[in-house]
């Protein structure tokens, strides 16, 4: 597609339960990016992608979240038993190459809220 | 450590009047520095980004950003706000070697009244 893509856009869970958010990036991209952006702090690194491997998911805050990439395409970032903390806006990036003077395009994100 | 620093969170211009957004960096061999730009329920877009090329950079939307390396800043600018530029600005850095991670400012709110 021409953006990047999110689903879903909005989440509501209720704590303990398992969540799973999809980003479908930019066709060629081979980079893929997790963020996460909560309330009144900035964005949060979680993990980086290049094609299926993950050589940095130094950001994933506790081994309750986990995310794999398939086909050198879309990504999942599965959280299991929610927890309240992990209520925020989940962003998605993707980017040509892994390189800093090309632009990295953002998802819309998806809200999680966990209740 | 890298860290990028955005010394206001808050930003109020009357519309057609200069913007100044400021973002300094821990300095480091050659960063890319990035702005990007968040409307309310929107993704965020990519202003501008400096990448060791011409220290003056322009971006979307009439806006422009000057890397000073002596200072360690990378200062966003538009000579005349306008209502649409309302939103929350943040500075990024990428710093070489650091396998492609960015480090994003806490935000700026971009305010613009009437």
């Amino acid at each position: 597609g021409a953006g990047v893509s999110q689903s879903p856009s909005n989440k509501v869970t209720e704590k303990g339960k398992d969540v799973e958010l999809r980003c479908d990036p930019i066709s060629g991209h081979t980079a893929l990016y997790w963020y996460r952006q909560s309330l009144g702090q900035g964005l949060e690194f979680l993990i980086y992608f290049q094609g299926n491997s993950a050589p940095d998911k130094s950001g994933l805050p506790s081994d309750r979240f986990s995310a794999e990439r398939t086909g050198g395409s879309v990504s999942t970032l599965t959280i299991q038993r929610t927890q309240q903390e992990d209520s925020a806006v989940y962003l998605c990036a993707s980017s040509f190459r892994d390189r800093g003077n090309y632009g990295y395009t953002f998802g819309s994100g998806t809200r999680l809220t966990v209740v | 450590a890298q860290s990028v620093t955005q010394l206001d969170s808050h930003v109020s211009v009357s519309e057609g009047t200069p913007v100044l957004l400021r973002c300094n960096y821990s300095s480091s061999y050659s960063p890319s520095l990035f702005w990007y730009v968040q409307h309310p329920n929107k993704g965020l877009q990519l202003l501008l980004k400096y990448t060791s090329a011409a220290t003056l950079v322009k971006g979307i939307n009439g806006f422009e950003a000057e890397f000073k390396k002596s200072e360690t800043s990378f200062h966003l600018t538009k000579p005349s706000a306008h209502m649409s530029d309302a939103a929350e600005y943040f500075c990024v850095v990428r710093y070489t070697g650091t396998a492609s991670k960015l480090t994003f400012g806490t935000g700026t709110r971009l305010q613009v009244t009437l």
